[in-house]
Formats: structure tokens, C-alpha cells, sequence
């Protein structure tokens, strides 16, 4: 069965620092990994889609990175802003899409 | 090209009552999922519909909850005799076919008092 993580749970970081969301899933046979952002009382916003033939993909101050053979991606935010806090959730498809339960991210101005 | 569609966007009930969800989605879209996000968890898939039929609901509750995807109109997420335990968001995807790109809508926020 599928299960997927997401370390740290919450985040607070200064306006300005690089960060990056860890995300692991325990069944590496998968085709892509989404991140998606989730801002309070909203619904989902798809950041990046990382197909299982890609390594890496870029949107703007955001880069995801697909490791499947260690079942792992990450999402790296460079020069955090305050419009960036809000809760980045990774998914992974099944008969739906898997999700983790998200990392709340906080940056202070 | 409108995007998903829920309504509505917040529903209250008391216990007891009946709770209809709806979904409507992207134009051309023939597949829909509904999905759980209870307070403090993630998001739970609960059913995946095709127009007219039922693909996967294993994670449906086995009871009160119930959902449709007729040929015509919305999709509909159907609670029964509510109690506290259902108050959570519930959000629609839908997706031009199966292993497709999902677009999420907006989501229903039922508090259930």
C-alpha cells in the first residue's frame, strides 16, 4: 500500500531564505509526483507535475526534484516571500492521486 | 473555460439531516473524485466516478455515503443522517480520462453542528 510523507510538518522561515519540503513515498512504481499549494480555506493549486522520466522541473522560484529508486522528491523555494506561506502538499497517483498530509509554511517579512 | 465547480462552498447541518455535495466539471472532463480533507489529516480519496458509473469507491464509508455521476448535470456526494465526525472539506477533481492531470475545485466546507 502506498503511503506518503512529508517532513517537516510546519515551517517558519525570514523573508529571503532558499528552503526546500521534503517529500518520500513507499512504492517507487510510480509515472509522476505532483506538489500541489493549498492556502487556508482554499482548494488546491498545481504547482509542478514531475513525470517518472524527469529528475527535475522548474516553475519560476520553484524547483521539484523526482527520485524514484530512493522513493523521494523534494520541492526547493528560493528567496521565500510572505505570498509563499501557505501548505505544499506532494502527491502520488493510485486509482486517485496519494497525498501526504502537507508542510505549513510560514515566512516572516 | 471554467474550471471545477463546487457548490456549495459552505454547508451546515445539524445532525441528523442530509448533506448533498455537488460537482460540476471542467468542460469535456468524464471523470471525477471526490476526496476528504478532515481537520488536522490529509486528503482522503473516497470515489472515483465515470459518467453513470461507480470506478472505485473503497474509499467511501460503508454507510450514509453515497455518489452519482449522472449522464447529465453534476456530480452528486451524498451524506446521510450527518453526524460531527462528517465535518471536514470535501473536494471534486475531475480529469479528461483516467491517469490524467486532476483539476480540484474549490471545495465544500461542511460543519456539522
Amino acid at each position: 500500500k502506498q503511503e506518503v510523507t512529508q517532513i517537516p510538518a510546519a515551517l517558519s522561515v525570514p523573508e529571503g531564505e532558499n528552503l526546500v519540503l521534503n517529500c518520500s513515498f513507499t512504492d517507487s512504481a510510480i509515472y509522476n509526483l505532483q506538489w500541489f499549494r493549498q492556502d487556508p480555506g482554499k482548494g488546491l493549486t498545481s504547482l509542478l507535475l514531475i513525470q517518472s522520466s524527469q529528475r527535475e522541473q522548474t516553475s519560476g522560484r520553484l524547483n521539484a526534484s523526482l527520485d524514484k529508486s530512493s522513493g523521494r522528491s523534494t520541492l526547493y523555494i528560493a528567496a521565500s516571500q510572505p505570498g509563499d506561506s501557505a501548505t505544499y502538499l506532494c502527491a502520488v497517483p493510485g486509482t486517485a492521486l496519494i497525498f501526504g498530509k502537507g508542510t505549513t509554511l510560514s515566512v516572516s517579512s | 473555460n471554467a474550471g471545477v465547480m463546487q457548490n456549495p462552498r459552505h454547508l451546515v447541518r445539524r445532525r441528523g439531516q442530509e448533506a448533498r455535495l455537488r460537482c460540476s466539471p471542467m468542460k469535456g472532463h468524464s471523470h471525477v473524485y471526490w476526496y476528504r480533507q478532515l481537520p488536522e489529516e490529509g486528503l482522503k480519496f473516497m470515489v472515483y466516478l465515470q459518467k453513470e458509473n461507480i470506478i472505485d469507491e473503497s474509499g467511501m464509508p460503508k454507510e450514509r455515503f453515497s455518489a452519482e455521476f449522472p449522464k447529465e448535470g453534476p456530480s452528486i456526494l451524498r451524506i446521510q443522517q450527518v453526524v460531527r465526525g462528517d465535518s471536514a472539506a470535501y473536494f471534486c477533481a475531475s480529469s479528461l480520462g483516467p491517469q490524467e492531470t486532476q483539476y480540484f475545485g474549490p471545495g465544500t466546507r461542511l460543519l456539522v453542528l
